[in-house]
């Protein structure tokens, strides 16, 4: 398994401002994963962040928006940017490590953010 | 059509029933799925994965898998309260190096004793 270290755990930000969030895991993994969850919601894939190079973004989500950052193999960010209320949300970082023939992915806590 | 579609609930089930979750998917080339549960108010954490045609059993958990229906569900024996959750299946997406997971919306699950 990994242990994931998410922050913050929470916040309320205002609208037009801005909000970074770690994600750091206890051991080198490539792949990374932003998700966010709308309340009641499923999951919904932001962006996929391998180290090295550039974050590969889902349909609907856009790097000016939630830009990310992977300097290391144990350490990603996700930017919201420019807040709306509609950005309230959980967003989840995972990362992919191997289980026997499988790759899992493992869930951090969770940012649950509230934009007023 | 959604990708990944689970049974609507939510699911009421007695304490020491069987409870059965079910998910269909759309895209013929997944290779693997996975079951995760989430309690309220925390993150999914991974309960089973199959990636083989069958039963997989693991305690009181069997999934189940059947690719030519693109189905796969998830029995739990014994039902607990405390298996009282949010249960989300997810499918891994064919055709891509990665493990990149596309989840269904969830079946709330309540074990009522």
């Amino acid at each position: 398994s990994a242990v994931i270290s998410q922050k913050p755990s929470r916040d309320i930000c205002q609208r037009g401002t801005s909000l970074t969030i770690q994600c750091q895991v206890d051991s080198q993994v490539t792949m990374m994963f932003w998700y966010r969850q709308q309340p009641g919601q499923s999951l919904t894939l932001i962006a996929t962040a391998n180290q090295g190079s550039e974050a590969t973004y889902e349909s609907g989500f856009v790097i000016d928006k939630f830009p990310i950052s992977r300097p290391n193999l144990t350490f990603s960010t996700l930017t919201v940017s420019n807040m709306s209320p509609e950005d309230s949300s959980i967003y989840l970082c995972s990362v992919e490590k191997g289980a026997g023939a499988k790759n899992i992915q493992y869930f951090g806590a969770g940012t649950r953010l509230s934009v007023l | 059509q959604k990708e990944v579609e689970q049974n609507s609930g939510p699911l009421s089930v007695p304490e020491g029933a069987i409870a059965s979750l079910n998910c269909t998917y759309s895209d013929r080339g997944s290779q693997s799925f996975f079951w995760y549960r989430q309690y309220s108010g925390k993150s999914p954490e991974l309960i089973m994965f199959i990636y083989s045609n069958g039963d997989k059993e693991d305690g009181r958990f069997t999934a189940q898998l059947n690719k030519a229906s693109q189905y796969v569900s998830l029995l739990i024996r014994d039902s607990q309260p405390s298996d009282s959750a949010t249960y989300l299946c997810a499918v891994e997406v064919g055709g891509t190096s990665y493990g990149k997971l596309t989840f269904g919306q969830g079946t709330i699950l309540t074990v009522h004793p």
